[in-house]
């Protein structure tokens, strides 16, 4: 148990509305990682970060934003969602020995 | 860019006989690489992880793994498939530029477990 929590566990929004996920880890691991799981394409980096207010895009980064404002918590925003962003999302640390990454248990995000 | 391939989308075996399930990776450098199993709505479990060394590396639940970089494979074996293995599979490979250790995915393997 690598202590990451993710919340909500299962929301339903419509087009348009913003939408903020938490991911919230406990042993103050400096790397974080937002995914997208859609069938057919396995899981796809969205946006991570490399310490507090330190962020980077990963290859799926349009239409999201992210912030890190604490250790512990990385939020991923959708600004205005659409069904397009109907998806399972991820949470990860970067931990171990070398450097593995542990998965949250998900959120699944449907979009109407 | 780095790329992983899992051609087999299902794969159905019966309990006790032997697995393999095939991830072909593109890496320019010596990869990084995992398999990760999740089973129905959970998260990922890191099976395995290779990094370098010695070419088959073992994991949790009885699994391994043999690195061939001739044949840009990471294959994940089980001598005796449980019912429990019945999951969906992902191999993973590590793109280490630009910081952080960013994970592709393969597209997955569903596995079937027939009693």
């Amino acid at each position: 148990d690598a202590g990451i929590t993710q919340s909500p566990r299962h929301k339903v929004t419509e087009t348009g509305t913003p939408v903020t996920l938490r991911c919230h880890q406990t042993e103050n691991h400096r790397y974080m990682y937002w995914y997208r799981q859609d069938p057919g394409h396995g899981l796809r980096l969205i946006h991570y970060s490399y310490g507090v207010k330190d962020t980077d895009k990963g290859e799926v980064s349009d239409g999201y934003s992210v912030s890190r404002s604490k250790t512990e918590d990385f939020l991923l925003t959708l600004e205005s969602a659409t069904s397009s962003q109907t998806s399972v999302y991820f949470c990860a640390i970067q931990a171990g020995s070398y450097n593995e990454q542990f998965f949250g248990p998900g959120t699944r995000l449907t979009v109407l | 860019a780095q790329s992983v391939t899992q051609p087999d989308i299902h794969i159905t075996v019966s309990e006790g006989a032997s697995l393999e399930l095939r991830c072909n990776y593109s890496y320019g450098a010596t990869p990084y690489l995992f398999w990760y199993v999740q089973s129905p709505g959970q998260g990922l479990q890191l099976l395995l992880k290779y990094f370098s060394g010695d070419t088959l590396v073992q994991g949790i639940k009885g699994f391994e793994a043999e690195f061939k970089r001739s044949q840009s494979s990471f294959n994940l074996r089980k001598p005796s498939v449980h019912w429990s293995d019945a999951a969906e599979y992902f191999c993973a490979v590590v793109d280490l530029t630009g910081g952080g250790n960013k994970l592709t995915f393969g597209t997955g393997t569903q596995l079937k477990v027939e009693l």
